[in-house]
């Protein structure tokens, strides 16, 4: 069965950083895109970036250019995100999701979300 | 970038009765890429509709997707009390991708 466990939420301040990780297990990882989806409190669903299989092509929100990098390490079945210069406005339980196909398709299976706080 | 307008926003129903969502671009959807979700309180989204009438695995036929280009709907035959949720249609065929802002079904 296939399993993502994101982890490295917490609270930061505005203009800090956090790294975020995702664990996927049940499939092969490096044959899928993978994402990253947001959901502020509140509100609606927010795509963030996305990465193909091999990792060779990366696409980004607007909100997410010049600040957030997406990465994976397909020996460990991990992706990364890399969030920089956080503001107030990115807070919000962040989802890793997997993609149908290797460069993209739909969201197929979430993991269960992790909780980033941007506040001072 | 695609626009995807759901509605209602609400939609107030009984169990046993039947649910129709609507989802609306702002543009056509690439190759119908369009995909339908359900989110239940506390827990992550689940695939329930892809490629606008694709049942994804598991899912019960109960809920079927149809449309093409800009305007897409998702009906629930008879409302069993686990679908009362949130439901976000997601268009996949260009970037960057888009949701749309979700239609409660409530009892």
């Amino acid at each position: 069965e296939v399993q993502l466990l994101e982890s490295g939420g917490g609270l930061v301040q505005p203009g800090g950083s956090l790294r975020l990780s995702c664990a996927a297990s049940g499939f092969t990882f490096s044959s899928f895109a993978m994402s990253w989806v947001r959901q502020a409190p509140g509100r609606g669903l927010e795509w963030v970036s996305s990465i193909s299989g091999s990792g060779g092509t990366t696409y980004n929100a607007d909100s997410a250019k010049g600040r957030f990098t997406i990465s994976r390490d397909n020996s460990r079945n991990t992706l990364y995100l890399q969030m920089d210069s956080l503001r107030v406005e990115d807070t919000a339980v962040f989802y890793c999701a997997k993609r149908s196909n290797w460069n993209g398709g739909c969201f197929d299976w979430w993991g269960q979300g992790t909780l980033v706080t941007v506040s001072s | 970038e695609i626009v995807l307008t759901q509605s209602p926003d609400t939609l107030s129903l009984s169990p046993g009765e039947r649910a129709t969502l609507s989802c609306r671009a702002s543009q056509s959807v690439s190759g119908n890429y369009l995909a339908w979700y359900q989110e239940e309180p506390g827990q992550a989204p689940r695939l329930l509709i892809y490629d606008a009438s694709s049942r994804a695995t598991g899912i019960p036929d109960r809920f079927s997707g149809s449309g093409s280009g800009t305007d897409f709907s998702l009906t629930i035959s008879r409302l069993e009390p686990e679908d009362f949720a949130v439901y976000y249609c997601q268009q996949y065929g260009s970037s960057p991708l888009t949701f749309g802002g979700g239609t409660k079904v409530e009892i």
